[in-house]
Order: C-alpha cells, then structure tokens, then sequence
C-alpha cells in the first residue's frame, strides 16, 4: 500500500522566494498534519485538517507560513516570503480518526534548505 | 503550557545491553501517548498506550503507561545494532506534541 507521500524530497532555494511543498495523504485517512523538525526544537505540530477543514493551526510560526487541502488526496504548506530560518525537514502525516489517538503515519520529508 | 519532556537525550549501549528510555509529560485533556522510531527518515509508529499499567509488547520492544505519575518508559531488551535511532514521546491532547527525542546507540 502506498503511505503518505511528499514532494518535493529536497528543495534548496534563495531566501525571499516562495517555497510550497506537497503532501498526499493515505487513501481513506480523514486527518492530515504538518510538522516541522528541526535539531533545536525537535519535532512540532504546524497545522492539522480533519476532512480537509483545518482544525488548529496555532502552530504555525507566522503569517508566511499557509496551508491548504483542496481535496481529500492533496494538501499543500507554502511559505512566502522564504527566510533561513525555515530551513528544516517538513513532514507530512496522516492517521484514520486523529483525535481517538490513531497512530499517524508520516511520510519521508521535505529536506528544506532556504540560503 | 504542554510539555513532554524525554531522558535521556542520548545513549551508547552495547548489543545485548537492556535499555529503558523514560517519558514524562504535563497535559491537559490526555488521550494518548505515543512511541515512535525515527532512523534516517520519517518517525515510524511503535505503540500506543492509553491505559495505565497495560504493557504493549512486540518483540524485544516493551511500553507501559503511568498515567497518574504521568509517564511512560519504553524497554528494548537484547539491543542490536538495528535499534540505534531516536526514539521519539509524543502525547495527544488537544493537538500533538512531540518530546525532544532519545538518541540511542547500540555499538557492535
């Protein structure tokens, strides 16, 4: 069975530029999350959709930072303007009924590299 | 404010050795909590704990749940090489968070 799949695997790209990485989640799963891993802050929850509605994003860093999910196989984390400091790897997760405690299932990352 | 917080943050054991990796959190609205295993990639599920003093179990891996102490520890027994990764806390509440991770190292 496919999992949860990201695009890009690498972006490396100058700062100021808008940078938008992609996630389709696993088929049948009503729950999608982005995070953020970094080695000073560890892993953190930025936004999380149930039924492609977000339901909390107060994990987003600032108004640069915006989700969407169109559709329930598609969902988009765009950043503009672009800064060092999101340079990270983003993941993308999704899990069959989140908030029962269900295990997400995360796909291989964004390794984002911003200059 | 949520907090998870693991220990220890890193570890060197030898093949063999018997591990314990400690979770602790302060949350409100518990609903579960999680182990995951992070290698090279993204975070792979271990086990979910939602009831006191019930052990999950598979394989060498083991976890169990406290949760008036509020912690979890996580047991590997007769480590291997192929354990080395961080192994990652995470608690549901009203959103998920993440502890900082236990980087374990088995050596030959």
């Amino acid at each position: 069975d496919a999992g949860v799949i990201q695009s890009p695997r690498h972006e490396v790209t100058e700062m100021g530029q808008e940078v938008t990485l992609r996630c389709k989640p696993i088929s049948g799963h009503d729950y999608l999350f982005w995070y953020r891993q970094t080695m000073m802050r560890g892993l953190e929850l930025l936004i999380y959709f149930n039924n492609n509605v977000p339901i909390d994003d107060s994990g987003m860093p600032e108004d640069r930072f915006s989700a969407k999910m169109p559709n329930a196989s598609f969902s988009t984390l765009k950043i503009q303007p672009s800064e060092p400091r999101d340079s990270a790897v983003y993941f993308c997760a999704s899990s069959l009924g989140g908030s029962a405690g269900q295990p997400q299932h995360f796909g291989d990352g964004t390794r984002l590299s911003i200059l | 404010e949520d907090k998870v917080v693991q220990s220890p943050l890193s570890l060197v054991v030898h093949e063999g050795d018997t591990v314990t990796l400690n979770c602790s959190y302060e949350v409100t609205n518990f609903r579960s909590l999680l182990w995951y295993k992070q290698e090279k990639k993204a975070p792979t599920f271990l086990f979910m704990l939602t009831s006191s003093g019930i052990e999950k179990k598979s394989g060498r891996l083991s976890s169990i749940l406290d949760k008036k102490e509020l912690f979890s520890i996580l047991n590997i027994t007769a480590t291997q090489t192929g354990d080395s990764a961080i192994y990652l806390c995470a608690v549901e509440s009203r959103g998920m968070r993440f502890g900082a991770g236990t980087r374990l190292t088995v050596k030959p």
